[in-house]
């Protein structure tokens, strides 16, 4: 079955530390990735998409995140984080219908 | 640029009431999907629609229903609400012009309450 992974439930990291969310999919075929984050309460942010082409894909706020499909993994990375960065980011995938999000991982800042 | 409008962006029910959620996709888009978002969860699809036609079904309750319209708006009808209804709603939509590509832009949402 399709599925999304992300194994932490919970991350903590010092501001201005650099940053790394894991995430892993099980597909038959490469989906098409995604990451999202999501401030308490509020909707769904896109940060960053990868489709085909270079596997290190750049997105917004910071972020880019790698491609690896010998891993079947797709982790978001940042050098160094904000105290606004604190939230929920989930990893997605889908291929040509529903998305399937991870569990998400909440990160917490310390100052 | 249009984004997706979801509409009302907050709502209150008793139990056993129902609840009709709008949601209005980005102009020439033709794809409308609603997922479900319960409190501390990630989002579970619920339904799809293609140009008007229902294309895909998640876990969806018997209770709630679907369609959409002829101007490519969707309406989620949910009925005998539950406590356990009590989510945040996302409404997303993409155009399946290119084979293959599917990129789904996410409305603000619609918050459920539930009493």
């Amino acid at each position: 079955a399709q599925s999304v992974t992300q194994p932490d439930i919970h991350i903590t990291v010092s501001e201005g530390a650099s940053l790394e969310l894991r995430c892993n999919y099980s597909y038959g075929a490469t989906p098409y990735l995604f990451w999202y984050v999501q401030s308490p309460g509020q909707g769904l942010q896109l940060l960053l998409k990868y489709f085909s082409g270079d596997t290190l894909v750049q997105g917004i706020k910071g972020f880019e995140a790698e491609f690896k499909r010998s891993q079947s993994s797709f982790n978001l990375r940042k050098p160094s984080v904000h105290w606004s960065d604190a939230a929920e980011y989930f990893c997605a995938a889908n291929r040509d219908d529903k998305i399937i999000f991870g569990k998400g991982t909440r990160l917490h800042i310390l100052p | 640029a249009a984004g997706v409008i979801q509409s009302p962006r907050h709502l209150i029910k008793e139990k056993r009431e129902t609840a009709t959620l709008k949601c209005y996709p980005i102009p020439r888009h033709d794809t409308v999907y609603w997922y479900q978002q319960g409190p501390g969860q990630d989002p579970q699809f619920l339904i799809s629609f293609y140009e008007k036609m229902q294309s895909d079904k998640g876990s969806i309750p018997d209770r709630f229903s679907a369609q959409q319209f002829s101007d490519y708006h969707s309406e989620l009808n949910m009925s005998s609400l539950e406590l356990g209804d009590s989510a945040l709603y996302f409404c997303a939509s993409s155009w399946l012009g290119v084979a293959g590509l599917n990129e789904q832009f996410f409305g603000p949402g619609t918050r459920l309450t539930v009493l």
